[in-house]
C-alpha cells in the first residue's frame, strides 16, 4: 500500500462546531505532517509527528490539535476555527524526518480534505 | 529564515514547447524536491536531488541541482497536455528537518 488516506473529503462546519480531520497510511512511515494549503498557494507547514511524538509545532492556534493514536493514524482535532480557516488539510508521510541521503526523503500525500467554515 | 523562490509563478505554453522552472533558495541546501500538483489534486513527489551540480532525469522531465547547492531547475521537453499543474520545488536545509515550500509554478498547456 503505497498511499496516504484522508477522510472525509470534503466538511463543512460552523464556527462552533467540534470535528476530526483523519489520516492513515500504512508504508510503515515513521513520519507523518499536516499542512494547510489556500488557493492558489505552496502548502504550509502546521505540524510535525516523528515515530508518535509531536516535533514541530509551526506556532498555530490551539484551536487546530493534533494526536498521534499510532504509527499509522494521524488526526487532526478542530474547534471554534474561524471562516479563515476555509483551506485543503493535507496529511503527508516519510519514511522519517530526515534527508534521506538515499534519496528515500520524498512525502506521500493525501488527497486532502476540503474544509469549509461558515 | 529559510527562503525559496521560484518564478515564474506562471506559464502558458503551447503543446509541444518547453517549459522551464527555477527554484533559487537563499541558503545553501542539503536537499531539493520536487512535487506537481493537478488542478484539484494533492501535491505529489517527483524527485529528490542530494548532490552538487546532480542531473536527473525522468522521461522528458530534466531536474538539476546547482554547483553551490542554492538552485535549481525543472525542465520539461515538448509539453503535453498531461503536463499541467502547479510545480513546486521544496528544499531542505542541514539546520532544518521540514521542507520550505517554494510559490510554485503554474504551467497550462494549451493543444
Amino acid at each position: 500500500d503505497t498511499e496516504v488516506t484522508q477522510t472525509p473529503k470534503h466538511l463543512v462546519m460552523g464556527m462552533t462546531n467540534k470535528k476530526s480531520l483523519k489520516c492513515e497510511q500504512h508504508m510503515g512511515h515513521r513520519a507523518m505532517y499536516w499542512y494547510k494549503q489556500k488557493a492558489k498557494k505552496p502548502p504550509e507547514l502546521m505540524f510535525v509527528y516523528s515515530y508518535e511524538k509531536l516535533s514541530i509545532n509551526e506556532s498555530v492556534p490551539s484551536r487546530f490539535s493534533p494526536e498521534c493514536p499510532n504509527s499509522s493514524l494521524l488526526n487532526l482535532h478542530l474547534h471554534a476555527l474561524q471562516p479563515e480557516d476555509s483551506a485543503l488539510y493535507l496529511c503527508a508521510s516519510s519514511q522519517d524526518t530526515t534527508w534521506g541521503v538515499q534519496g528515500k526523503g520524498g512525502y506521500t500525500f493525501g488527497s486532502g480534505t476540503r474544509l469549509t467554515v461558515v | 529564515g529559510q527562503q525559496v523562490m521560484q518564478i515564474p509563478q506562471y506559464q502558458h505554453v503551447q503543446e509541444g514547447e518547453d517549459f522551464t522552472t527555477y527554484c533559487n533558495s537563499s541558503t545553501t541546501l542539503s536537499n531539493i524536491q520536487w512535487y506537481k500538483q493537478r488542478p484539484g489534486g494533492h501535491p505529489v513527489f517527483l524527485i529528490q536531488l542530494v548532490k552538487s551540480g546532480e542531473v536527473k532525469k525522468q522521461k522528458r522531465l530534466t531536474f538539476q541541482f546547482g554547483e553551490a547547492k542554492k538552485n535549481s531547475s525543472l525542465h520539461i521537453t515538448a509539453t503535453q497536455t498531461t503536463d499541467v499543474g502547479t510545480y513546486f520545488c521544496a528544499g531542505r536545509n542541514s539546520g532544518y528537518s521540514t521542507l520550505t515550500f517554494g510559490k510554485g509554478t503554474m504551467l497550462l498547456v494549451s493543444p
